[in-house]
């Protein structure tokens, strides 16, 4: 069973521009999350989704982060424009939809800000 | 709102040696608890996770966990470290919703094996 896949694995941007991430689930995940892991803290959860409607997004910086699940399956999280505390690795994540289901982790994508 | 302690940023573990990572954490409520390992580059790999039950936990790569709800804590344990258990170890709690779990992590806790 393949995992879940992020790109890109790195990207290095200035400040105030904008950039955009890709996450492609395990296949028949009906739950995807973003989070943020800021070097030397653990993950905080941006935004979920069930199927291609929000969950929650109670942490998503919403002036600047965007995210959309549009067919139920892959996702994107944008951020326009970057800050430099920005900053971090982005991890998508997909679980079936239970509430006693685990979440199984991409690799995630490093983001440098300039 | 829930949250997770890990008291120990880092621990340095010889090989062979025994090893205790420490979880505090706070939930008005019975927690999910999860215990993950990131290798460097790496996602996320969950090691083991506690629902309900019997209080001791048996995961993946040789890990246990146990829960002590008097002690809020879920301490995780390996009898025996080898080389390739060195990592930063995640604690996360979840909390109960309609479509998944909402995890909140602690901060981590790197984990250097001496030959």
């Amino acid at each position: 069973e393949a995992g879940v896949a992020q790109s890109p694995r790195y990207k290095i941007i200035e400040k105030r521009q904008s950039v955009a991430f890709w996450c492609n689930p395990i296949s028949g995940h009906a739950t995807l999350y973003w989070y943020q892991q800021i070097l030397g803290q653990g993950p905080k959860l941006l935004i979920q989704f069930q199927n291609n409607g929000v969950v929650d997004d109670s942490q998503l910086p919403k002036d600047r982060f965007s995210a959309e699940r549009l067919k139920g399956v892959d996702s994107t999280l944008k951020i326009q424009p970057a800050k430099l505390e920005d900053s971090a690795v982005y991890l998508c994540a997909s679980s079936p939809g239970r509430d006693t289901d685990t979440q199984y982790f991409g690799p995630g994508t490093r983001l440098t800000v300039l | 709102a829930q949250s997770v302690t890990q008291p120990d940023i880092h621990i340095t573990v010889s090989e062979g040696a025994s090893l205790e990572l420490r979880c505090n954490y706070s939930y008005g409520a019975t927690p999910y608890l999860f215990w993950y390992v990131q290798s460097p580059g790496q996602g996320l790999q969950l090691l083991l996770k506690y629902f309900s039950g019997d209080t001791l936990v048996q995961g993946i790569k040789g890990f246990e966990a146990e829960f002590k709800r008097s002690q809020s804590s879920f301490n995780l344990r390996k009898p025996s470290v080898h080389w390739s258990d060195a990592a930063e170890y995640f604690c996360a709690v979840g909390a109960f919703k309609a479509a998944g779990n909402k995890l909140t992590f602690g901060g981590g806790t790197r984990v250097l094996v001496k030959p």
